[in-house]
């Protein structure tokens, strides 16, 4: 199966450490992406590979993954990190599924 | 520097054939593993992959549209263009170009996306 599947919404309390996590089979064998993604805006690519940050990405933004399950770690969040975040990832057929997003609320 | 820019109709009638064009500069799609993918997103809801071409002119489609789809790329002119059949509501959305252009496929630049609504 190429979905991937993400919770819809998260919280985390300003400055604490929010995981954000997308599965699906093709996760164990390919690398999920993510994508911050504001109102009116298109999405950014924050995280890529094992654990890459494109420029001008803050480092508190991080990747990594298990089995089925990929994360986007945010350590310290801020008030600016509040956005959509969507996982994305190829399978052996060639699709390029994203998750179906999650909404990031920072208290 | 890499940008994107996505053209097309703003309003398309119901059972009609949209034909969206994606325009960019700071890339060429003959360099090997440089891909565009197109993406789109209804208002309020998450983003929907449709389709990517690759720099050797290969093509892959979302399982579930590829009926519908078409994509293809003018290298000369630094364009991939979709176009998608049997318009319906249901495909208002905004649709995104965006380029790949790494090992892991991973979309590196987007266009700003361009508002397609669908109605009679």
């Amino acid at each position: 199966s190429s979905e991937l599947t993400q919770d819809p919404a998260v919280s985390v309390a300003l400055g604490q450490t929010v995981r954000i996590t997308c599965q699906g089979d093709s996760l164990r064998s390919y690398y999920a992406s993510w994508y911050q993604q504001k109102p009116g805006q298109a999405p950014v690519l924050v995280i890529y590979g094992k654990n890459n940050r494109p420029s001008g990405i803050p480092d508190r933004f991080s990747g990594s993954s298990s089995g089925n399950t990929a994360s986007l770690t945010i350590t310290g969040a801020q008030a600016e990190d509040e956005a959509d975040y969507y996982c994305n990832s190829r399978d052996s057929s060639g699709n390029h599924p994203f998750g179906g997003g999650t909404k990031l609320t920072v208290l | 520097q890499v940008t994107l820019r996505e053209s097309g109709p703003a309003l398309v009638k119901p059972t009609q054939t949209l034909t969206l064009t994606c325009t960019f500069s700071g890339f060429s799609l003959s360099t090997s593993g440089m891909c565009v993918s197109w993406i789109r997103q209804p208002p309020g809801k998450a983003l929907e992959w449709l389709a990517l071409i690759d720099w050797d002119d290969d093509k892959y489609y979302s399982t579930s549209l590829k009926t519908r789809l078409t994509i293809s790329k003018d290298t000369s002119k630094n364009q991939v263009v979709l176009t998608m059949t049997n318009m319906d509501p249901v495909d208002t959305a905004t649709y995104y170009c965006a380029r790949q252009g790494g090992d892991g496929y991973e979309f590196d630049y987007w266009g700003q996306g361009t508002l397609v609504t669908v109605s009679s």
